[in-house]
């Protein structure tokens, strides 16, 4: 079952440069988030979408995008790469609705960027 | 804003010791989850707990959630290296406008032979 993929696993960027973080889900989830970890800091949630077409922001959006054309694809665009984006990037998915355990996420094993 | 509070940040343990790993919100959890992380490799869900005083174990790990709903902990008996990595607990915090998972910082938990 391959769950939750990202691409690339690893990734040098230069200041100013753009990328596209992918994540790609086969579970049929309709809830997808983009999370960013820097060391000491735990998790904090850049964007999440609850189907395809409709996103929203979460607590650090700035210097990021994302769109949702598909139940499956959730990407996550850098315009202007710049060294405090260097981290740790995890995509997750859940199914989500009224029971707790539909709202387990799942999580991909990230993109690790380094903005130099 | 609410935050979950883990403790011990990181936490060296010699292999079959037992430890406890501290989650603490200064609000009611409607949820709360724990996840374990390894280096290079996304989040692992471990278990799952919404009712005050649950518990659940799976293997030789146990979480705790306590009565008011504030607190729990995670349980490791006779550690092994196999146990080594960053725990995360995560908190539901729906039915205060806030229907997104929040993270604690995490604990790092080495286990030394």
């Amino acid at each position: 079952n391959a769950g939750v993929t990202q691409t690339p696993k690893f990734r040098i960027l230069k200041i100013g440069q753009s990328m596209t973080l992918q994540c790609a889900q086969d579970m049929n989830h309709n809830y997808m988030y983009w999370y960013r970890q820097d060391p000491g800091m735990g998790l904090k949630l850049i964007y999440y979408s609850v189907g395809a077409g409709i996103t929203d922001k979460g607590e650090v959006p700035n210097g990021y995008n994302v769109s949702r054309s598909t139940t499956e694809d959730f990407p996550l665009r850098l315009e202007l790469a710049a060294p405090s984006q260097t981290s740790v990037y995890f995509c997750a998915s859940s199914s989500r609705g009224d029971s707790l355990a539909k709202n387990i996420q799942y999580f991909g094993a990230g993109t690790r960027l380094s903005v130099l | 804003s609410q935050e979950l509070e883990q403790s011990p940040q990181s936490l060296i343990v010699q292999e079959g010791k037992n430890l406890t790993i501290n989650c603490t919100s200064s609000k009611t959890l409607y949820g709360l989850y724990w996840y374990k992380q390894k280096y290079g490799e996304g989040l692992i869900f471990l278990m799952m707990l919404q009712k005050g005083g649950e518990e659940k174990s799976h293997e030789k790990i146990t979480a705790k959630l306590d009565e008011k709903k504030q607190q729990s902990s995670l349980h490791i008996t006779a550690s092994q290296p196999s146990h080594a990595g960053i725990y995360l607990c995560g908190a539901d915090k729906r039915g205060f406008g806030n229907e997104k998972l929040t993270f604690g910082t995490g604990t790092r938990l080495t286990i030394i032979p």
